[in-house]
């Protein structure tokens, strides 16, 4: 059975500071991990992974995926109010154009205080 | 572009009823997708369609859940009877699904159910 495991499962800092949030998986046939942001609404894809080392970046967001150690890491500098929200992890299968449903870790509450 | 579009947004229901989520895909989205999302949780796959078919419900309750997408467009997820665990957020999402290339999942807004 696929698996994913983020940490921590909550986190609260104070704004300006750096975050990582981490994600472990297993998952069979591994073709891409991705992230979302979900802020009491639909999950919002931040960034999606399918090579190894290759660092993503959009403004103060940043991911890199390990596919030797199965794990993924999203850093966020500088943090402010307006990134608090739950971070999601998901992992999609190769499908060959079959099934491709993602599964999820539980995610992390990030927290940001003024 | 339009986004994915779910309705209603929050349901509340007694155990045993009915109920039925409806969800219009991002036009020119082949694939969709969807999910239950337990409070706490992270979204759980339920069933997926590649236009009209069912390409995986190995993890929806057959006994009670069905969903349909009869034209390749809509679709819409029945609960029949609801239990108290079903309580939960139920994500639509599409996806354009290029051969070459696995494409991200966009998700609509959610349906909140509430069974008592």
């Amino acid at each position: 059975e696929d698996k994913v495991v983020q940490s921590p499962l909550s986190l609260v800092v104070h704004e300006g500071d750096t975050v990582t949030l981490n994600c472990s998986y297993e998952v069979t046939n591994f073709r891409s991990l991705l992230w979302y942001k979900q802020e009491k609404k639909a999950p919002t894809f931040l960034f999606m992974l399918t090579s190894s080392g290759i660092e993503k970046k959009s403004g103060r967001l940043s991911s890199i995926l390990d596919k030797k150690e199965l794990f993924s890491i999203l850093n966020i500098t500088a943090t402010q109010t307006g990134d608090s929200a739950v971070y999601l992890c998901a992992v999609g299968p190769y499908s060959g154009g079959g099934a491709d449903g993602l599964t999820f870790g539980k995610g992390t509450h990030l927290i940001i205080q003024p | 572009e339009a986004g994915v579009a779910q309705s209603p947004r929050y349901k509340i229901i007694e155990k045993r009823q009915s109920v039925a989520f409806w969800c219009n895909p991002i036009s020119g989205h082949a694939t969709l997708y969807w999910y239950q999302q337990i409070l706490g949780q992270g979204p759980k796959l339920l069933i997926q369609f590649q236009n009209n078919g069912v390409v995986d419900d190995s993890q929806l309750p057959k006994d009670r859940f069905s969903a349909e997408r009869l034209k390749g467009v809509d679709s819409t997820l029945k609960i029949q009877p609801a239990k108290l665990e079903d309580s939960a957020v139920y994500l639509c999402a599409s996806s354009l699904r290029r051969v070459s290339s696995y494409n991200e999942q966009f998700f609509g807004p959610g349906t909140r159910l509430t069974v008592l």
